[in-house]
């Protein structure tokens, strides 16, 4: 079944304690991408990476980083947590970034305290 | 910065209405999503478009790109159609390779 995991799907955690948010996808995908989405404010890209060792900032790129060193894997790393990042996180694939639909996985809402 | 107008913001429709959501975008684009979110879930993509029609059961959805403008049509609605519309787009152009979201229109059928 063509399916986009994240992991954790819910996290509470203190400013500060570093953390990782995962994400794997089982269609070959080129394009990766993570979006948090707040009340009022919709759906904002964080990063994207048009394929492997390749990444570039979203609209909100300050406080997280990402890395892409294979195909499948596009995981989210939030270095340093601040309550501001408290959020409900998505990460989706497609094939190009033009090329066919996005594929969403089933979020996760991160709670940072 | 580019950006991406849905209207309207709410709708509340009687079940069997024939439903429209507008998005506006402001230069060109690569390419437009239709996303649905129920509430409480995940993300479906219902359509990408770049240029014309495309048709899936009963959900239309069109877009004109000299006028900047894409709609989507939702025929015979149901209750189950409840959900959050979200307009995304691909800026083409300028090393821009991210998506741009609308807000969202928050569609409720009542029954």
């Amino acid at each position: 079944e063509a399916q986009v995991t994240q992991n954790p799907r819910y996290l509470i955690t203190v400013t500060g304690k570093k953390l990782t948010v995962t994400c794997s996808q089982n269609m070959n995908h080129e394009y990766m991408s993570w979006y948090r989405q707040d009340p009022g404010l919709g759906l904002r890209q964080i990063y994207y990476s048009m394929n492997v060792e390749v990444t570039d900032k979203g609209d909100v790129p300050e406080g997280y980083k990402v890395s892409r060193k294979e195909k499948r894997n596009f995981p989210l790393i939030l270095e340093s947590p601040s309550p501001n990042q408290t959020s409900l996180y998505f990460c989706a694939s497609s094939l190009g970034r033009t090329a066919g639909e996005l594929f969403f996985g089933e979020g996760s809402r991160l709670t940072v305290l | 910065k580019n950006e991406v107008e849905q209207s309207p913001q709410n709708l509340t429709a009687q079940e069997g209405e024939f439903i429209t959501i507008n998005c506006s975008y402001s230069v060109g684009i690569s390419a437009l999503h239709w996303l649905q979110q129920h509430p409480g879930g995940g993300i479906v993509s219902l359509f990408m478009l770049s240029s014309g029609k495309k048709k899936h059961g009963r959900l239309i959805a069109t877009i004109n790109i000299q006028e900047k403008h894409s709609s989507l049509h939702i025929t015979a609605s149901h209750p189950r159609d409840s959900a959050v519309y979200i307009c995304a787009v691909s800026y083409s152009g300028g090393g821009a390779d991210g998506l741009t979201f609308g807000k969202g229109t928050h569609l409720i059928i009542q029954p």
